[in-house]
């Protein structure tokens, strides 16, 4: 059973905080892996993708990550209260056309 | 900007109504979900598709089919609607290879209530 696990929260921050979100994954053979922003009541947004080892940045988000951990991380620097809502790791086992998603960390910045 | 429309954001049906959700997007992705997402259970697979009047099931497919004439269109059909179908449904569509592979776009959704 391919998996991805994300500590479903609410994680709390400070207004002007690093929020920091995690995910592992179980499928060795993951290549692709996202990050999805949803606001309570609408869709999933994408967010930002990394394919290889390291951190990939996007203004104020920075997605890492390791695979020979299995895990993948997304900060969120100078966190906004509009920053508040649940971000779903996606991962894509190479050449197949499904991602699997995590069930999604509820994020809160607090002003 | 991939555009992925849904033809109705809030519906009521009565149990036993056939219910169609249609889905169109402008990307000329190949791929394209259908997707329901309940509290605490995250987004569950219901069908997906890979090319037209292809399909393949996702991990809860039973209650539900799907229709895929053209590639910029994919239905989601309840052939007899139930109560436990009641719940927010999501299509999103990707392409296949290349920048930004199996990236999913997804739609507004649309919440489907079966009274």
């Amino acid at each position: 059973q391919k998996e991805v696990e994300q500590n479903s929260g609410p994680l709390s921050v400070p207004e002007g905080a690093i929020a920091s979100l995690n995910c592992t994954y179980s499928d060795r053979g993951s290549q692709s892996f996202f990050w999805y922003r949803q606001y309570s009541g609408k869709s999933p947004e994408l967010i930002m993708s990394i394919y290889s080892n390291g951190d990939k940045e996007d203004g104020r988000f920075t997605a890492q990550l390791n695979k020979a951990s299995q895990y993948v991380s997304l900060l969120i620097r100078d966190s906004q209260p509009s920053d508040s809502a649940t971000y779903l790791c996606a991962v894509n086992s190479g050449g197949y056309q499904k991602v699997t998603f995590g069930t999604g960390t509820k994020l809160q910045v607090i002003p | 900007d991939v555009k992925v429309t849904q033809s109705s954001r809030y519906l009521v049906k009565r149990t036993g109504e056939k219910v169609f959700l249609e889905c169109v997007q402008d990307m000329d992705h190949e791929n394209m979900f259908w997707y329901r997402q309940d509290p605490g259970l995250g987004l569950r697979l219901i069908y997906f598709s890979y090319d037209v009047k292809m399909k393949e099931k996702g991990d809860i497919p039973e209650g539900y089919s799907v229709s895929r004439e053209k590639k910029e269109r994919f239905s989601l059909i309840l052939e007899s609607a139930s109560t436990n179908q009641t719940s927010m449904y999501l299509c999103a569509s990707s392409h296949t290879g290349g920048l930004g592979a199996y990236e999913q776009y997804f739609g507004p959704g649309t919440r489907l209530t079966v009274t």
